[in-house]
């Protein structure tokens, strides 16, 4: 995770609030990623971003929302539509085409 | 409309290596094999990954068939510290996301 960070490591809201959860990396990668991880499963893809100012949905976008308006900076917001928000999120980086390597995680839970 | 089919889990001892197996029988021609792996409560690490060639680095050896039906992870030598969920991934290059299954959980044992 050497080179992606994020915050918090553990977050919780109400429910009806909308979260934003950070990532940022410094490895001058194009490609930024968020992925939803749920108690022994495996990682699905919510959003992606290839360039600044561009970002595709993944396979879960409903009720998430995101913005790309520095290489380094991809934040995830978790609205209040989104049904069951608890769950571990993970941010990734790369170059096109490369590896994607990963950030430590935001464990969020919804009280 | 999994692309590989892991064991769901292993024991290793310490010491010992660990030979981690994958089935990917449909892969095609551009896609690399990926191994990572994800300690409890972190983000998944990267391991290594591969075409047709075996492969390795500092952490690992990755030994792919010739048909490149099936590749084998190798911890050359487990620690109590490998012990994680280790994913075996099929993607091309111009894949935008990382397909993880379930993985197999491996179990260094003292």
């Amino acid at each position: 995770d050497g080179g992606i960070t994020q915050s918090p490591k553990y977050l919780f809201r109400k429910e009806g609030q909308n979260v934003t959860l950070s990532c940022e990396q410094n490895l001058n990668h194009d490609a930024m990623y968020w992925y939803r991880q749920d108690p022994g499963q495996g990682l699905r893809l919510i959003y992606y971003s290839q360039i600044v100012n561009d970002f595709q949905k993944g396979d879960i976008a409903e009720g998430y929302s995101v913005s790309r308006e520095k290489k380094e900076s991809f934040p995830l917001t978790v609205t209040s539509a989104q049904k069951n928000p608890t769950a571990f999120y993970l941010c990734a980086s790369s170059n096109p085409a490369d590896t994607q390597y990963f950030g430590p995680g935001t464990r969020l839970t919804v009280l | 409309d999994a692309k590989t089919t892991q064991p769901t889990s292993m024991d290793c001892a310490e010491g010992r290596a660990a030979n981690l197996p994958c089935n990917h029988s449909t892969i095609s021609g551009n896609e690399y094999v990926y191994w990572y792996r994800q300690i409890h409560s972190q983000g998944p690490q990267y391991i290594i990954h591969g075409l047709k060639n075996n492969e390795t680095n500092e952490m690992a050896s990755l030994i792919i068939t010739e048909d490149r039906k099936s590749s084998t992870l190798i911890l050359p030598h487990a620690t109590l510290r490998d012990t994680a969920v280790y994913y075996c991934i099929v993607e091309d290059d111009n894949d935008y996301k990382l397909s993880f299954g379930a993985g197999t959980t491996v179990t260094v044992r003292a």
